[in-house]
């Protein structure tokens, strides 16, 4: 059983379209995340859910829409995308002050 | 603001060698430090953490040291093997609501048998 799942693994689309990516978690974690991984590797936070409330919004652009219809899942809504969007995107959770567990990431290529 | 500097962005060691990777963080309030294993099209791993109240920690060939005063903190893997080649990243957290991870640029380790 995985504990983090994300869908789908690669998404390939082109400029200007909406698309989301869905998350789920059956750790029954109380924080949910997503984070960005760039072309460098680098982690970045986006948005930090905690029972279903925005705890942190990283100064995402507003194409960027996270929804928690439960604690069990954060789903991330991308309107309008743009070339730079094209990175990995992990969704993880945790219980607060404890280490995260991701998923295995969503390949965005916008075209 | 938090700010994690981590070195070196790549190691290349022979198998069996020892392999250090270093950590500084920014914020004096920050109290848990995780390190991940991120091998290729996975998601990062958590291989071990310490929190602030502990200067060491050891997990088989995996150990962790923090220095507060200094504000660094050094993942050591010893007996390297190649599977132990991936990219590991360190993290600082403050622990507060969210548990916020600020993370390192990341180490690409490679173990050449």
């Amino acid at each position: 059983d995985t504990a983090v799942s994300q869908t789908p693994k690669y998404l390939v689309t082109q400029m200007g379209n909406d698309k989301s990516i869905k998350c789920e978690q059956n750790l029954g974690h109380d924080t949910m995340y997503w984070y960005k991984q760039d072309s460098k590797k680098f982690l970045k936070i986006m948005f930090s859910y905690n029972n279903k409330e925005l705890i942190i919004n990283e100064t995402v652009p507003n194409r960027f829409s996270p929804k928690s219809p439960d604690k069990a899942h954060l789903n991330l809504h991308i309107n309008s995308l743009e070339l730079g969007d094209s990175a990995v995107y992990f969704c993880a959770s945790s219980q607060i002050t404890s280490g995260y567990t991701f998923g295995s990431g969503t390949r965005l290529t916008v075209v | 603001g938090e700010n994690v500097e981590q070195h070196p962005s790549t190691l290349s060691v022979q198998e069996g060698d020892s392999a250090v990777i270093k950590c500084t963080y920014s914020d004096s309030a920050s109290n848990y430090f995780p390190w991940y294993k991120q091998e290729l099209g996975k998601g990062p791993q958590l291989i071990i953490d310490i929190r602030s109240n502990v200067g060491e920690k050891k997990d088989q060939r995996i150990a962790v040291t923090l220095n507060k005063t200094a504000k660094h903190f050094s993942l050591h893997i010893t007996e390297t093997q190649p599977e132990d080649s991936a990219v590991y990243f360190c993290a600082a957290s403050k622990g507060n609501q969210g548990g916020k991870l600020i993370f390192g640029q990341g180490t690409e380790l490679s173990v050449k048998p």
